[in-house]
C-alpha cells in the first residue's frame, strides 16, 4: 500500500493563506489523493480529493504535481478554526475500499490569531 | 450532507465492564462500517470492517472476541469492548461507506476505564 509523508506540523497566521506538502512518491495510476483533517477530540472530516488535475471546493484547493508523485492543500485564508490535523491518504481507485487507507501522523495546523 | 453519528460521545467505565458504542448513519444507507481506534497523538488504526448482515473482518493484533462488532442494519454497527481494562481507553472513531463509496466519520466515543 502507498504511503504519504507529511510535514509533523506547520503554523499560519489568520487570514493568511496555508500550503500543506504531502509527498506520495509510491503513488500508483489509480490511487485517488484524498484529505482529511481532525479537530481536536473528533472523527476526521473530507476536505477534498483528486486524481490527476487540480481541484477546488469551498473549503479548500488541492494541487498536485504532474507526476503525482506530490500535492499541495491550499486553504486560501486560514481561521482560527482551520486549527486542525490534516491527513493525505491514498485511496485505489475512486471509491476506493477502506482498507487500502494508510492513516499516517499527518500535520498539526496551528494557527494564530 | 450525509451524517454518521456516533453515541456516547465519552464514557467512563469501571475495569471489567462491558460497553458498548452506537454507530448510526442517519441519512443514508451503509452497506460498510469501519471501526478506528485512536491513541492520544497518534494516527487512527483500523480495527475492523464491517458489512451489514455478515462477520465483521478484523485487521491483524485486534481481539474480536474482545471487540465485537455486530452490523444488524443498514444504518448501525454496534462495537462493544468485552471485559474492559485500562488499555483499552482511547478515542473510538466509526466510518460508514454509503453504495457510491463516499466515506463518512462518526464524532467519536472517548472511552476511560479506571
Amino acid at each position: 500500500d502507498a504511503k504519504t509523508t507529511q510535514p509533523n506540523s506547520m503554523e499560519s497566521n489568520e487570514e493568511e493563506p496555508v500550503h500543506l506538502p504531502c509527498n506520495h512518491s509510491t503513488i500508483s495510476g489509480t490511487d485517488y489523493i484524498h484529505w482529511y483533517r481532525q479537530l481536536p477530540s473528533q472523527g476526521p472530516e473530507y476536505v477534498i480529493h483528486g486524481l490527476t488535475s487540480n481541484v477546488n471546493n469551498r473549503m479548500a484547493s488541492l494541487a498536485i504535481a504532474e507526476d503525482r508523485k506530490s500535492s499541495t492543500l491550499i486553504l486560501h485564508r486560514a481561521t482560527l478554526r482551520d486549527a486542525a490535523v490534516y491527513y493525505c491518504i491514498l485511496r485505489a481507485g475512486r471509491t476506493g475500499n477502506n482498507r487500502k487507507l494508510i492513516w499516517g501522523l499527518g500535520t498539526s495546523l496551528a494557527v494564530n490569531p | 450532507g450525509a451524517v454518521v453519528s456516533q453515541h456516547p460521545s465519552w464514557v467512563i467505565c469501571k475495569s471489567g465492564t462491558s460497553v458498548k458504542i452506537e454507530c448510526r448513519s442517519l441519512d443514508f444507507q451503509a452497506t460498510t462500517m469501519f471501526w478506528y481506534r485512536q491513541f492520544p497523538k497518534q494516527s487512527l488504526m483500523l480495527m475492523a470492517t464491517s458489512n451489514e448482515g455478515s462477520k465483521a473482518t478484523y485487521e491483524q493484533g485486534v481481539e474480536k472476541d474482545k471487540f465485537l462488532i455486530n452490523h444488524a442494519s443498514l444504518t448501525l454497527s454496534t462495537l462493544t469492548v468485552t471485559s474492559a481494562h485500562p488499555e483499552d481507553s482511547s478515542f473510538y472513531i466509526c466510518s460508514a461507506s454509503a453504495r457510491a463509496g463516499e466515506l463518512f466519520f462518526g464524532e467519536g466515543s472517548r472511552l476511560t476505564v479506571l
